[in-house]
C-alpha cells in the first residue's frame, strides 16, 4: 500500500499565484520523518525540508512554507507568489524508524506560466 | 564538494545486453541505495546497502543486482535488461542515522529497446 499519497498529479498556475501541494502519509510509527524534494526540468533531486514527527511547528523559508498536521497525517507545502523557476516536480517522502529508505509519493508537477 | 556521481547520464541499450550503472559518493556515507522513477509511481527503492559487503533488496529488486566492495561505490547491474526496465535511475547515499538527508546522484535515463 502506498505510504505517501500526493493526490494532485499536475497543477498549473500563473506567476505570482500561490500554490499548495498536498501530501498525506500513512505510518504506524510514532517516530518518523517527512521530506520534500524538488525535481526541476534538469532532472536532479533537490532536498527542500525534513521534519520529524515530534515537531509540528510550521516552517517558512522564503516563499516556501510547510504545514505539518499529525491529526490529519498531512504535510502540505505552499509556494507563495510563485515564479517560473518554481516549475518542477515536487515529491513528498516518508522515512520510518529502523528503515533508512525513503517512501516517495507519486509527485506533483507544478507549472508556473509567465 | 559533497556529491554522488552516477554514470552514464543517458544510456540506450538492447534487450539482453548486460550493463552496469556506476555510483560513487565522497561523503563517507554508510548507507547507499538505488531508486527507479516511473511516471505516476514516484521513486521506488531497488536495492540498498548498509555497509561494505552488506546489501539487501528494496521494493522492486527483480532483474537487478548490486555490489558493495568499497564504501564509496555502489554499482547497479542489469544482467539481462528488458524493456520494462526503461526508467530514470537514481543512486542515493546518506548517513546511517534515522531521518538523515539522502543525497542523490544526477540520475541515469535508461532506455531498453
Amino acid at each position: 500500500a502506498q505510504k505517501v499519497t500526493q493526490a494532485q498529479t499536475e497543477i498549473s498556475v500563473v506567476e505570482k499565484e500561490d500554490v499548495t501541494l498536498d501530501c498525506v502519509y500513512e505510518t504506524r510509527d510514532t517516530t518518523y520523518y517527512l521530506f520534500w524534494y524538488k525535481q526541476p526540468p534538469s532532472g536532479e533531486l533537490v532536498f527542500l525540508i525534513r521534519r520529524n514527527s515530534f515537531d509540528e511547528q510550521n516552517e517558512i523559508s522564503g516563499r516556501y512554507s510547510w504545514n505539518f498536521q499529525k491529526s490529519t497525517s498531512s504535510f502540505n507545502f505552499t509556494i507563495t507568489a510563485s515564479q517560473v523557476v518554481d516549475s518542477a516536480v515536487y515529491f513528498c517522502a516518508l522515512s520510518e524508524v529502523g528503515d533508512y529508505k525513503l517512501s516517495f509519493g507519486a509527485g506533483t508537477t507544478v507549472t508556473v506560466r509567465a | 564538494e559533497a556529491q554522488v556521481t552516477q554514470n552514464p547520464r543517458y544510456l540506450i541499450t538492447v534487450t539482453g545486453k548486460k550493463l552496469t550503472v556506476t555510483c560513487s559518493q565522497n561523503m563517507n556515507h554508510e548507507y547507499m541505495s538505488w531508486y527507479r522513477q516511473d511516471p505516476g509511481l514516484g521513486l521506488r527503492q531497488i536495492y540498498y546497502s548498509m555497509n561494505v559487503e552488506v546489501t539487501d533488496k528494496g521494493d522492486v529488486p527483480e532483474g537487478y543486482k548490486v555490489s558493495r566492495k568499497e564504501k564509496r561505490n555502489f554499482p547497479l547491474i542489469l544482467e539481462s535488461p528488458s524493456p520494462n526496465q526503461t526508467s530514470l535511475y537514481f543512486c542515493a547515499s546518506s548517513l546511517m542515522k534515522e531521518g538523515a538527508e539522502a543525497f542523490f546522484g544526477q540520475g541515469t535515463r535508461l532506455t531498453v529497446v
